[in-house]
């Protein structure tokens, strides 16, 4: 149980398009969803926290306006990377902490890979 | 703030050895959390340790805790070239609408030579 699942896996798109990542708890209900970004050979870094039905917490220094955060269900979380531009690539992962487990456990997506051109 | 760190950052070993791998956290945290990374990939869960003192081991990987110390070891007997990958600790941060925000190490990456 506790799986999570990305769509898509990796995206490849051209600079000032808009991409949007998924991200699922398959198997169980997740009030919050976590959004992470990670450059190559570095650490994760929290992009920005949000709750099922209300509006995302962002981490300082995140654009809200650019990174636009959408969580529809208790089983679902978006996140619309806009106008993106070269910079922007990266691996997006998610995570899921399971609702009603004590530990808050979270649980990772598979993550997803954008490349802007 | 709270800061957590890794070291060594890169360790380069040779199979058949032990090895430690440590992560120093800089505030009082209740829990703590070992990851693999392998490339290209997302993370694994490897331990989650809950209380001072605390010891789990699978396989090869024994993770222990010293929440007075504030430090975590990951140890690695005898290495074979399977656990060469990226391995994160974290910590549980602050908590955000209603759930604990995780603060992750650098990461060390350890190779593994046959």
């Amino acid at each position: 149980g506790a799986v999570v699942s990305q769509h898509p896996s990796w995206v490849i798109c051209k600079s000032g398009t808009s991409v949007k990542i998924e991200c699922r708890s398959l198997d169980f209900q997740a009030t919050t969803m976590f959004w992470y970004r990670q450059f190559p050979k570095q650490s994760l870094m929290l992009m920005a926290t949000s709750n099922e039905g209300s509006k995302a917490t962002y981490e300082q220094g995140v654009e809200k306006d650019k990174f636009l955060i959408n969580h529809a269900s208790l089983t679902l979380s978006t996140l619309t990377v806009t106008s993106a531009h070269p910079e922007d690539s990266s691996f997006y992962i998610c995570s899921a902490a399971r609702q009603g487990f004590g530990t808050d456990t979270q649980y990772f997506g598979p993550g997803t890979r954008l490349t802007v051109l | 703030e709270l800061k957590v760190e890794q070291n060594p950052l890169f360790l380069s070993m040779q199979e058949g050895k032990n090895y430690t791998i440590y992560c120093n956290y800089s505030t009082t945290s209740d829990r703590l959390y070992w990851y693999r990374q392998d490339p290209g990939k997302s993370l694994e869960s490897l331990f989650v340790l809950l209380s001072n003192g605390a010891v789990k081991q699978e396989g090869r990987l024994m993770a222990s805790l010293d929440t007075k110390a504030r430090l975590s070891t990951l140890h690695i007997t005898a290495a074979v070239h399977d656990l060469s990958a990226t391995y994160f600790c974290a910590v549980d941060g602050f908590e955000v609408q209603g759930a604990q925000k995780l603060v992750f190490g650098q990461g060390t990456r350890l190779t593994i030579n046959p």
